[in-house]
């Protein structure tokens, strides 16, 4: 079935670092990519998303670009602030194996430092 | 417009009762979501209500169950309650739960069962 991977966390930054958080998916079709955030105590918000092939999605200075060839949707911001720390996933819907719900990868916790 | 909101967000219930968690989606939304988040199985999907149909449905034992109502708020309904049934219960409204479609969250339930 369709399926999201993405890196083990925690990831540990300075502020103003380059950040990058790899995923990578499986699935038939031609499924919409999502990024998504959750602050501690709170719900998910929607970062970012990409609907097609070579769609660059970007929010807030973070950025993604859906690559069919290497199936893979990373998430970039090339300076992370204190305020940026937060679980984020990444996921999917629309793939031959999930309808219009979404799949999600496992989550990577960010901790940007002062 | 107001966003997703979800009541109670806090529950704690004893083994063996049930509970039903509330959720209203944003103003216009036909497609209301339910998700699992735990920290041993992440994000999953529960089912999903389109229209006071459900259409779409996870992989969860048929203890779990939903509705919809003319006004597109959601109910879910967990009977039976079991100790690994604690988990924050996430639910999303988007306009028609198409897989291009953003899936917006509520807070959350947190539930406790003891």
């Amino acid at each position: 079935g369709d399926s999201v991977t993405q890196m083990e966390g925690p990831v540990t930054l300075s502020e103003e670092a380059f950040l990058t958080i790899n995923c990578t998916y499986t699935a038939t079709g031609y499924p919409s990519l999502f990024w998504y955030v959750q602050y501690p105590g709170e719900g998910l918000q929607l970062l970012l998303k990409a609907t097609k092939a070579d769609d660059k999605g970007s929010n807030k200075g973070f950025e993604a670009t859906y690559r069919k060839e290497t199936t893979s949707f990373h998430l970039e911001k090339g300076s992370v602030q204190v305020s940026d720390s937060a679980v984020y996933f990444c996921a999917l819907s629309g793939g031959g194996g999930s309808q219009g719900n979404l799949i999600f990868g496992k989550g990577t916790k960010l901790s940007v430092k002062p | 417009k107001a966003g997703v909101t979800q009541t109670p967000r806090y529950l704690i219930k004893t083994r063996g009762q049930q509970v039903t968690l509330s959720c209203s989606p944003i103003s216009g939304h036909r497609s209301v979501s339910w998700y699992q988040q735990t920290p041993g199985q992440g994000l999953q999907f529960l089912f999903e209500y389109f229209s006071e149909t459900q259409r779409n449905k996870g992989n969860f034992p048929g203890r779990f169950s939903g509705r919809q109502f003319s006004n597109s708020r959601s109910e879910m309904n967990v009977s039976t309650l079991e100790l690994g049934d604690s988990a924050l219960y996430l639910c999303a409204s988007s306009a028609e739960g198409g897989r291009r479609d953003t899936q917006y969250f509520g807070p959350g339930t947190r539930l406790t069962v003891l």
